[in-house]
């Protein structure tokens, strides 16, 4: 596609509730990044992909987190057991490895 | 750890009234500093990279330059469609991007 598309552009789920948050990059984008925005803050880092695999995790706040990428494209972050704090922007980027990031537009997330 | 530090954190400005905005960063081998715009609603938008002290570069009304310890974004002329965050991001070894807490720029017709 022309750009980095994330769907859904916006959730609300309860809390307790898990959520599925799809990105797909730019074809032929080997890197890919997932970050969190809240309100009014920057951007925090979650996990870095490399084709498939995820040398850096570093950034995913508990174990609820998680993120996986298939066929070195589409990624999806998983949040087991929503709680209110995950309120957020959930932001993903892709690029060339060293290279600048393209980001989509988010997933605006919010728990009740 | 990598610290970024933009300031301020906000900025009202006159159109046409130049100012520059300021990105502070620790880092132990620098890979690259980006500036980045976000409006409202969208995901960060590429500005520039910078990689060694003394870098310039420019786009429209908008000059990057940097130093060893800083960087710093300058508006000249700003018109009210500059109105945005801006975004100052730090790569070191590896391939994270580190980022600061943004400066939300105001341009007033």
């Amino acid at each position: 596609g022309a750009g980095v598309s994330q769907s859904p552009s916006n959730k609300v789920t309860e809390k307790g509730k898990d959520v599925e948050l799809r990105c797909d990059p730019i074809s032929g984008h080997t890197a890919l990044y997932w970050y969190r925005q809240s309100l009014g803050q920057g951007l925090e880092f979650l996990i870095y992909f490399q084709g498939n695999s995820a040398p850096d995790k570093s950034g995913l706040p508990s174990d609820r987190f998680s993120a996986e990428r298939t066929g070195g494209s589409v990624s999806t972050l998983t949040i087991q057991r929503t709680q209110q704090e995950d309120s957020a922007v959930y932001l993903c980027a892709t690029g060339m490895p060293n290279e600048k990031l393209f980001f989509g537009s988010g997933t605006q997330l919010s728990v009740l | 750890e990598d610290q970024v530090t933009q300031s301020p954190e906000a900025l009202r400005l006159q159109e046409g009234e130049s100012s520059s905005l300021n990105c502070s960063y620790t880092v132990s081998g620098l890979r690259g500093l980006f500036w980045y715009r976000q409006d409202p609603g969208k995901g960060p938008e590429f500005l520039f990279t910078l990689y060694s002290a003394g870098e310039e570069k420019e786009k429209e009304r908008l000059k990057a330059t940097l130093t060893k310890k800083e960087s710093f974004l300058h508006i000249t002329a700003p018109k009210p469609e500059d109105s945005a965050t801006y975004l100052c991001a730090v790569r070191e070894y590896g391939n994270k991007l580190v980022f600061g807490a943004g400066t939300i720029l105001r341009v007033k017709s």
